[in-house]
């Protein structure tokens, strides 16, 4: 039972790189999302998704891009990384009712950005 | 807006001494309640869930935590820490958006455990 799968573990970007981070669940989940973590910051939500072909912003959008073109797959773009994108990056899943349902997350993929 | 206030970034506690870690929530509407926990170099995993009911919720690894909706607060305890509960505790709420009829799940700025022997 894979859960929620993230890849790459880990990753040093240059500024400037491109990069797509990868996230699979196989639990048939609707809701989809990308947070970073900051240390002393908690977890920020970067983008969501409620279902195959919809997508829309969280608190910090900036400098991503998502897609959804399945129910398993939520892949979060960097186009021009920057040194503020170094962070740790979490996606989770959760069943179709969303709000009293509990998250499963990925376990992180550490982003370094030099 | 909605948001979910840790003041604690770091508690240290002595093994068997009791806990409580702090949180409390703003919101407008109803919300659902979480504490997630994360041991190092992995992902959040559930401790527990406040939805509807009893006010006082028991969780994984003898945890427990109580809504107390006129203070906006749903702290978290344990009567007696091991060394294996050193990890980093997040509170969230989950509100259910209008704009775009979905929920989003709001985290706190999570608390650092620190268990010593």
């Amino acid at each position: 039972n894979a859960g929620v799968t993230q890849t790459p573990k880990f990753r040093i970007l240059k500024i400037g790189q491109s990069m797509t981070l990868q996230c699979a669940q196989d639990m048939n989940h609707n809701y989809m999302y990308w947070y970073r973590q900051d240390p002393g910051m908690g977890l920020k939500l970067i983008y969501y998704s409620v279902g195959a072909g919809i997508t829309d912003k969280g608190e910090v959008p900036n400098g991503y891009n998502v897609s959804r073109s399945t129910t398993e797959d939520f892949p979060l773009r960097l186009e021009l990384a920057a040194p503020s994108q170094t962070s740790v990056y979490f996606c989770a899943s959760s069943y179709p009712l969303g709000g009293d349902t509990e998250a499963f997350f990925g376990q992180g993929t550490r982003l370094t950005v030099v | 807006a909605q948001s979910v206030t840790q003041l604690d970034s770091q508690v240290p506690v002595f093994e068997e001494a009791p806990v409580e870690l702090r949180c409390n929530y703003s919101s407008s509407v109803s919300v659902y309640l979480f504490w997630y926990v994360q041991y190092p170099n992995q992902g959040l995993q559930l401790l527990l869930k406040y939805l509807s009911g009893s006010t006082l919720v028991k969780g994984i690894n003898g945890f427990e935590a109580e809504f107390n909706k006129s203070q906006t607060s749903f702290h978290l305890r344990k009567p007696s820490v091991h060394i294996s509960d050193t990890a980093e505790y997040f509170c969230a709420v989950s509100v259910f958006s209008l704009s775009d009829s979905s929920y989003k799940l709001i985290f706190g700025s999570g608390t650092r455990l620190l268990v010593r022997p």
